[in-house]
């Protein structure tokens, strides 16, 4: 089975800190999303990652920067973090661009205060 | 503009009361629609893909349907522990823009004993 795993299940962080979100998957996959996923708004793409060292803006990408040194991991990355940043972070992966399902880590919970 | 709207946004179901969660999406070029089960806390599993409008997929007490404007996914005699938010999620377009993946609000089912 896949597995995504995310490196914390809860963080809270204090405004205008740096935040470090990590993620790993373990199929090869070439293709890495970060989510945020926020009440009636359904998740939204921050960035994704369709191979090493690339990246491309998703649809809120504003606040947001991300790495991918390593096929396996993709790091998503909060410059300073601002209170309307607090939200569950999902991590997926995806094996081909079109048509295949994506798999997702168990989400963190950032809390910005 | 590509959009996916699920309804109900939730939906009390008592034990062994079937119903049916309905997807309705606006996407230029069906890659594949996607169904998610997330339970509370936790990042979404994937459940179904369907590909072209009459396509239909069953697991357990879920089938999911597919028409060129909607999708369906049916309970039958629901368990308690059915009770989940299930996403609905499209891709479809060319270029980078088949690349992304549409995710609904999700509904969220209640299922009682």
């Amino acid at each position: 089975d896949v597995k995504v795993t995310q490196s914390s299940r809860y963080l809270v962080k204090r405004t205008g800190e740096k935040v470090f979100l990590e993620c790993v998957q373990d199929m090869d996959h070439e293709n890495m999303f970060w989510y945020r996923q926020d009440p009636g708004l359904g998740l939204r793409l921050i960035y994704f990652s369709y191979d090493v060292k690339m990246k491309e803006k998703g649809d809120i990408p504003e606040g947001y920067s991300v790495s991918r040194e390593k096929k396996e991991r993709f790091s998503l990355i909060l410059e300073s973090a601002s209170t309307n940043q607090t939200s569950m972070y999902l991590c997926a992966s995806r094996e081909t661009w079109r048509g295949t399902e994506a798999f997702f880590g168990q989400g963190t919970r950032l809390t910005v205060v | 503009e590509d959009q996916v709207t699920q309804s109900p946004e939730a939906l009390r179901l008592q034990e062994g009361e079937s119903s049916s969660l309905n997807c309705s999406y606006t996407v230029s070029g069906l890659r594949g629609l996607f169904w998610y089960r997330q339970d509370p806390g936790k990042g979404p599993e994937f459940l179904f893909t369907l590909y072209s409008a009459g396509e239909e997929k069953e697991k357990e007490r879920l089938k999911a349907t597919l028409t060129k404007k909607e999708s369906f996914l049916h309970i039958t005699a629901p368990k308690p522990e059915d009770s989940a938010t299930y996403l609905c999620a499209v891709q479809g377009g060319s270029g980078t823009g088949g690349f992304k993946t549409i995710f609904g609000a999700g509904t969220r089912l209640f299922v009682k004993a």
